[in-house]
């Protein structure tokens, strides 16, 4: 089985400064792995997904993540927050079971609400 | 163009009611989902289905029952509507089960009086 935890569910940086976001995941095979984004009222919204390709996964708005196997890690980057970062973040592992074999199911992690002050 | 679509956005009910929210996706795929999103914002999936096949069905009571009339569209029902039920619920789509990106709707407010 598979499972996400987001360290820290509240993160509060200032217009300009650098994003971190944390996420480490626990999987008994290769993950794949998601960063989704949910402002205010709204879906869900895919930033970016790590399929086993580059280990440096470059995604929407300027966001980035990196995955490292050694720490079980998928953390989320931005070099410079802006205002519109401002929302609720999510780190998400694709189910699969001990074969391999897919079933679709994307499990959360608790989320991070990101607020950036002027 | 709304490629995952929701109805209806909000839903305000009694308890013990009956109820239905509708999905429908143009994006052609053939993977639909519903997952709910609690008061704390945790999500958590409820049902897949994969060219109208269950093929996930996590420990939800058997009052919530989706049906799947085509590949385009997943509807959740509801029956004897519970004060637990009050959530956000969100239909989402995909092409295949594994690497590919899940697109969500809007989601439905439900809240059971």
């Amino acid at each position: 089985a598979q499972s996400v935890t987001q360290l820290g569910s509240h993160v509060s940086v200032s217009e300009g400064a650098l994003v971190l976001l944390r996420c480490n995941y626990s999987s008994s095979v290769p993950p794949y792995l998601f960063w989704y984004v949910q402002y205010p009222n709204q879906g869900l919204q895919l930033l970016l997904k790590y399929t086993s390709a580059a280990t440096l996964v470059k995604g929407i708005n300027g966001f980035e993540a990196e995955f490292k196997k050694s720490e079980t890690s998928f953390h989320l980057t931005k070099p410079s927050a802006h205002m519109s970062d401002a929302a609720e973040y999510f780190c998400a592992v694709s189910g699969r079971n001990a074969g391999g074999t897919s079933y679709g199911k994307l499990t959360f992690g608790q989320g991070t609400i990101l607020t950036v002050h002027p | 163009d709304t490629a995952v679509s929701q109805t209806p956005k909000y839903l305000v009910t009694q308890m013990g009611n009956d109820k239905s929210i509708k999905c429908e996706q143009n994006l052609g795929h053939d993977t639909m989902y519903w997952y709910k999103q609690d008061s704390k914002k945790f999500l958590k999936i409820m049902f897949s289905y994969n060219n109208k096949e269950l093929i996930i069905n996590e420990t939800v009571p058997n009052r919530f029952s989706p049906k799947s009339p085509d590949k385009a569209h997943l509807n959740l029902h509801i029956n004897s509507l519970e004060l637990g039920d009050s959530a956000v619920y969100f239909c989402a789509s995909s092409q295949g089960l594994e690497r590919d990106t899940q697109y969500f709707g809007p989601g439905t407010r439900l809240t059971v009086l």
